[in-house]
């Protein structure tokens, strides 16, 4: 089955800088890869989601890459605001979108004003 | 997307016994998932919930612990037999589409 990794673990940028998060995936059938942001005590939401026929989507300070070659894609904010302070887990379906999600182990987005 | 409404949003249980988590779906969906997510860490798949058939459970999760009923396109529960402190959890549902939703989540703690 899929597995997905997840890098780093915790991060801690100043407000107004950028943050990068990267996954990989174990499986070259995964076809689907949503970001979601949680902050404490509330439901993951989804805030970007990319599918591999696409390299790159954007939606406003939020950016997501992928390459297919190398099995990773990456989340991208830029201009960082406090209201960013979350954990953010990435995702792959492996099969299709109507299928199961495994999700990376998180990250733990902290930025300071 | 679809909303889900999920409940109880919080229990405090006593080791033995059971609860039943309900996930009620404003759409029709063919499949739904349910998650569990242990403090601090990411979530796992317990099991995928068909309509008019058994759950398909993932490795480490039985029925016999976590039977889950898929009455309708639009309903679904997990009960959690037998609760040991090891099962202290949030547990999600989640249905598909565009973006996957989840249910509020219940927040399960057991003494």
């Amino acid at each position: 089955g899929e597995n997905v990794e997840q890098h780093p673990s915790t991060l801690s940028v100043q407000e107004g800088d950028s943050a990068v998060i990267k996954c990989t995936y174990s499986d070259s059938a995964s076809n689907y890869f949503p970001w979601y942001k949680q902050e404490l005590g509330k439901r993951p939401q989804l805030i970007i989601d990319i599918r591999s026929n696409v390299g790159e989507k954007k939606d406003q300070r939020i950016a997501v890459t992928l390459n297919k070659t190398a099995k990773h894609f990456s989340l991208h904010i830029t201009e960082t605001q406090p209201e960013d302070s979350a954990v953010y887990f990435c995702a792959a379906s492996w099969r299709n979108n109507n299928n199961d999600m495994r999700f990376g182990a998180g990250t733990r987005l902290t930025v300071k004003p | 997307s679809a909303v889900i409404s999920q409940k109880p949003s919080r229990d405090i249980c006593q080791r033995g016994t059971s609860l039943t988590i309900q996930c009620q779906v404003d759409s029709q969906v063919t499949m739904m998932f349910w998650y569990r997510q242990q403090p601090g860490q990411s979530l796992t798949l317990i099991a995928t919930a068909n309509q008019g058939s058994e759950a398909t459970y993932e490795s480490g999760f039985v029925i016999d612990k976590f039977p889950i009923s898929r009455p309708n396109l639009t309903f679904s529960t997990l009960t959690v037999s037998n609760m040991s402190p090891e099962d202290s959890s949030i547990y999600l549902c989640s249905v598909p589409g565009g973006g996957y939703t989840f249910g509020s989540g219940t927040r399960l703690t057991v003494v």
